[in-house]
């Protein structure tokens, strides 16, 4: 069945430090693929979306690639902040569904 | 406009008992679904509803029940609770499918349940 594997965490990093978090999926077909954050205390929210292979999704800074020959959707940053302390979460969307991985914790220190 | 409401934020309950929690959608949004996020387990998949009819349901014990009203709003039971249900349960609401790109997710700040 679909699915998805996301690197595990805690990742730990430096601010202005470069991130990545990797993700990959397995699906029938060619779903939408999302990355979703949740601060400390509150509940997921969506960051970035792509919908179709080479399209890349952005916000707040963050990037990712949909990238149809390696089934991945990596998530990249180039300078991260103490306030981009979050659990990350890649996600893909197929026919009514959404499954989530188990999301990355990212701790950022100043 | 207003956001997804769950209530209340944090219960404690005892081995045994049932409780109930409340989640109130995004006006105008028609799916409610419901998650399970532990740090062993991370986000699991409860169900989900849609216009009062539950149209997907994830691989949990019948204990775990849930409905919709009319007005979209949604309530999901826990009865004879066990220690592993301690949890933060998250509601999310979406327009009509969940998650897709059309009609993303948007989550609550969840209801932190602790059973002693």
């Amino acid at each position: 069945g679909d699915s998805v594997t996301q690197m595990e965490g805690p990742v730990t990093l430096s601010e202005e430090a470069f991130l990545t978090i990797n993700c990959t999926y397995t699906a029938t077909g060619y779903p939408s693929l999302f990355w979703y954050v949740q601060y400390p205390g509150e509940g997921l929210q969506l960051l970035l979306k792509a919908t179709k292979a080479d399209d890349k999704g952005s916000n707040k800074g963050f990037e990712a690639t949909y990238r149809k020959e390696t089934t991945s959707f990596h998530l990249e940053k180039g300078s991260v902040q103490v306030s981009d302390s979050a659990v990350y979460f890649c996600a893909l969307s197929a026919g009514d569904k959404i499954i989530f991985g188990k999301g990355t914790r990212l701790h950022i220190l100043p | 406009k207003a956001g997804v409401t769950q209530t209340p934020r944090y219960l404690i309950k005892t081995r045994g008992q049932q409780v109930t929690l409340s989640c109130s959608p995004i006006s105008g949004h028609r799916s409610v679904s419901w998650y399970q996020q532990t740090p062993g387990q991370g986000l699991q998949f409860l169900f989900e509803y849609f216009s009062e009819t539950q149209r997907n349901k994830g691989n949990f014990p019948g204990r775990f029940s849930g409905r919709q009203f009319s007005n979209s709003r949604s309530e999901m039971n826990v009865s004879t609770l066990e220690l592993g249900d301690s949890a933060l349960y998250l509601c999310a609401s979406s327009l009509v499918f969940p998650g897709t790109v059309d009609s993303p997710l948007h989550f609550g700040n969840g209801t932190r349940l602790t059973v002693t």
